[in-house]
């Protein structure tokens, strides 16, 4: 059973430019979640989807960052117009349920600014 | 405000020795946590999790203690290995799905 898998696992984009991280959740998770990792420091909480529906987007920056998990395909985390400070790890979660349950995390992608 | 913080940024064990790590949190509504283990250049992997109708957890070599009258959760490993060496993260999960995590404390195993 593959877990969570995410890609590109390494991404590198001119400011300006648009970015584009793709996660598929493990095999029987409807739930999707998203955070951002700078260097040396703990995860961050950005949003919580299920198909077709965000939940909680309350850690979503209110501009140029958007995410969607449609009904067929990954979970797809947009950042349009990157600045150098978008350069951190982006690691998705899934679980079975929502509350209360674990999540699992992929290997992350890590975008990198120029 | 909701935060979860973790007491030491680093600890230094022996091969062998049991190590413990520690977790504050601050927000006495917070019903479920979780430890991860985050080894360099990898996502999370999640260790054991707790709900607040618990105060003790075992797991493989691990062992989660839960305080709610302190606030204070922590994670024990048993004969800790060279393998075990990595940043661990508590997180609180917020009812709605949300993680907390706490900044992380980074173990070192010495052989």
């Amino acid at each position: 059973n593959a877990g969570v898998m995410q890609n590109p696992r390494h991404l590198v984009r001119r400011r300006g430019q648009e970015a584009r991280l793709r996660c598929s959740p493990m095999k029987g998770h409807s739930h999707v979640y998203w955070y951002r990792q700078l260097p040396e420091e703990g995860l961050k909480f950005m949003v919580y989807l299920q198909k077709e529906n965000i939940i909680d987007e309350s850690g979503m920056p209110k501009e140029r960052f958007s995410a969607e998990f449609p009904k067929e395909g990954p979970s797809i985390l947009r950042i349009q117009q990157v600045v150098r400070g978008d350069s951190a790890a982006y690691f998705c979660a899934s679980s079975p349920v929502g509350e209360m349950s674990e999540q699992y995390f992929g290997p992350g992608t890590r975008l990198t600014v120029t | 405000g909701e935060s979860v913080g973790l007491h030491l940024p680093t600890l230094s064990v022996q091969e062998g020795d049991n190590s413990i790590i520690n977790c504050a949190y601050s927000n006495s509504a917070s019903d479920y946590f979780i430890w991860y283990k985050q080894e360099s250049g990898k996502g999370p992997q999640f260790i054991i999790d707790i709900r607040s109708n618990m105060d003790k957890r075992q797991g493989q070599r691990v062992t989660v203690l839960l305080n709610k009258t302190v606030k204070h959760l922590s994670l024990q490993i048993a004969a800790t290995q060279p393998g075990d060496s990595a940043v661990y993260f508590c997180a609180e999960n917020n009812r709605g799905g949300k993680l907390i995590f706490g900044q992380g404390t980074e173990l070192s195993v010495k052989p």
